[in-house]
């Protein structure tokens, strides 16, 4: 069964600490892989998906098909990325998002 | 450029009664995702329409039902209301069908309690 799996439903980080945020999904398939961000009081939007292997706000996520992970990573956590993360996938005209994580970065 | 509108914003049913939820995507998005999204859980996907004809179905029992109008607008019809379907309705446009999975906008959804 198609799964997006987000283990940590908080998290909460030190200003200038590295992040993860860990996001396993179960697919049988190519998927295409999605984090979204939901900052308080505004919509979903889309921080990045795998295939076009970017950097948005210092935020990177690489597809590890062997260990079927999409991890959301960021070297130096800064106070504006408390928000609430999503990792989603996309498949065959379907759409799984993850249960979130909820990113507190402490001052 | 207004991003996506979805109305009512709130909205409260009775269970048994029926409720319609509409979405406006942005100009020039032909595809159109519903997804509910109950209280601690992420969205889950009910329907996906393109070019006004039902491209995906998520997990959801036939008292769902949706259509997509010539102006790329959404309505998402839901019959017999039960407790269970208390929850906020997101909308999703983009700007095309594609496997590779099109950025999607969100709406602000739709807040619907039943009592």
């Amino acid at each position: 069964a198609q799964r997006v799996t987000q283990p940590e439903k908080l998290l909460s980080v030190f200003k200038g600490a590295p992040v993860e945020l860990k996001c396993n999904y179960s697919y049988s398939g190519s998927p295409e892989l999605f984090w979204y961000v939901q900052y308080s009081r505004q919509r979903l939007q889309l921080l990045l998906r795998h295939i076009s292997r970017e950097s948005i706000k210092g935020f990177t996520a690489d597809l590890n098909k062997g260990e079927t992970s999409f991890h959301l990573k960021k070297p130096f956590a800064q106070e504006e990325d408390s928000a609430m993360y999503y990792c989603a996938l996309s498949g065959r005209n379907q759409f799984y998002f993850g249960t979130g994580t909820s990113l507190t970065v402490i001052p | 450029d207004a991003g996506v509108t979805q109305s009512p914003t709130h909205l409260i049913k009775t269970r048994g009664q029926h409720v319609t939820l509409r979405c406006s995507p942005i100009s020039g998005h032909k595809s159109v995702s519903w997804y509910q999204q109950v209280l601690g859980q992420g969205p889950q996907f009910i329907f996906q329409y393109y070019e006004k004809e039902e491209r995906g179905r998520g997990n959801f029992p036939d008292r769902f039902s949706a259509r997509q109008f010539p102006n790329y607008s959404s309505e998402l019809n839901v019959n017999a209301l039960l407790l269970g379907d208390s929850a906020l309705y997101l909308c999703a446009s983009s700007l095309v069908l594609g496997a590779r999975g099109p950025e999607a906008f969100f709406g602000q959804g739709t807040r619907l309690t039943v009592v």
